[in-house]
């Protein structure tokens, strides 16, 4: 079992509809979870991060955190074009690991218009 | 404006030549790392540091090398040591570490190919 595990996707929503990206992890110690925003070609950059159980909410985007079940989930409200990219999971403190992230492989979203 | 500047961003490396990357960060964090990313895989860490002349060996830190001799600054070389050395080099930065880190800051990548 992968320690962070994500659909590659592709995930096709068409505009203005809701986009719901999740991520699993294998270390129930894990800490705290981070989700970053890929474009082709360029490097990630964080959208939000989330630490306790429930919901966070920035903008259009909320993260949600459910330790019990072991996923964080990114809902992107009123998907725009320009959101399709691939979206990065990444966890800290997997196994106890807190120097550096665990990173999924990554959900492609493509926002159709 | 702060961030991470990485240099350059294409990169070409014949066979047995040793290449430098450089990255450099003006937002005065103290932890900086290395990240290589192939397609279909997740980022994979290279070297890490904490602190100014100390770093440390990530996963897959066979056939690199780094230093660590200024805060702002976190080179990488790739040697000819690296057998399969073709993918996208990612420079990151952080305020904190683990819990106390407010995510990573990435620099724009290094995408390096031999020829």
């Amino acid at each position: 079992q992968k320690e962070v595990e994500q659909n590659s996707g592709p995930l096709s929503v068409p505009e203005g509809a809701i986009a719901s990206l999740n991520c699993t992890y294998s270390d129930r110690g894990s800490q705290s979870f981070f989700w970053y925003r890929q474009y082709s070609g360029k490097s990630p950059e964080l959208i939000m991060f989330i630490y306790s159980n429930g919901d966070k909410e920035d903008g259009r985007f909320t993260a949600q955190l459910n330790k019990a079940s072991q996923y964080v989930s990114l809902l992107i409200r009123d998907s725009q074009p320009s959101d399709s990219a691939t979206y990065l999971c990444a966890v800290n403190g997997v196994r106890n690991v807190t120097y550096k992230y665990i990173f999924g492989t990554g959900t492609r979203l493509k926002v159709l218009a | 404006d702060g961030g991470i500047t990485q240099s350059p961003k294409y990169l070409f490396r014949k066979e047995g030549q040793n290449v430098t990357l450089s990255c450099e960060q003006n937002l005065n964090h103290d932890a900086m790392y290395w990240y290589r990313q192939d397609p279909g895989q997740g980022l994979r860490l290279i070297y890490y540091s904490q602190i100014v002349n100390d770093f440390q060996k990530g996963d897959i830190a066979e056939g690199y090398s780094v230093s660590r001799e200024k805060k702002e600054s976190f080179p990488l070389t790739v040697t000819s040591a690296q057998k399969n050395p073709t993918a996208f080099y990612l420079c990151a930065s952080s305020y904190g570490q683990g819990y106390f880190s407010n995510g990573y800051t990435f620099g724009s990548g290094t995408r390096l190919t031999v020829v």
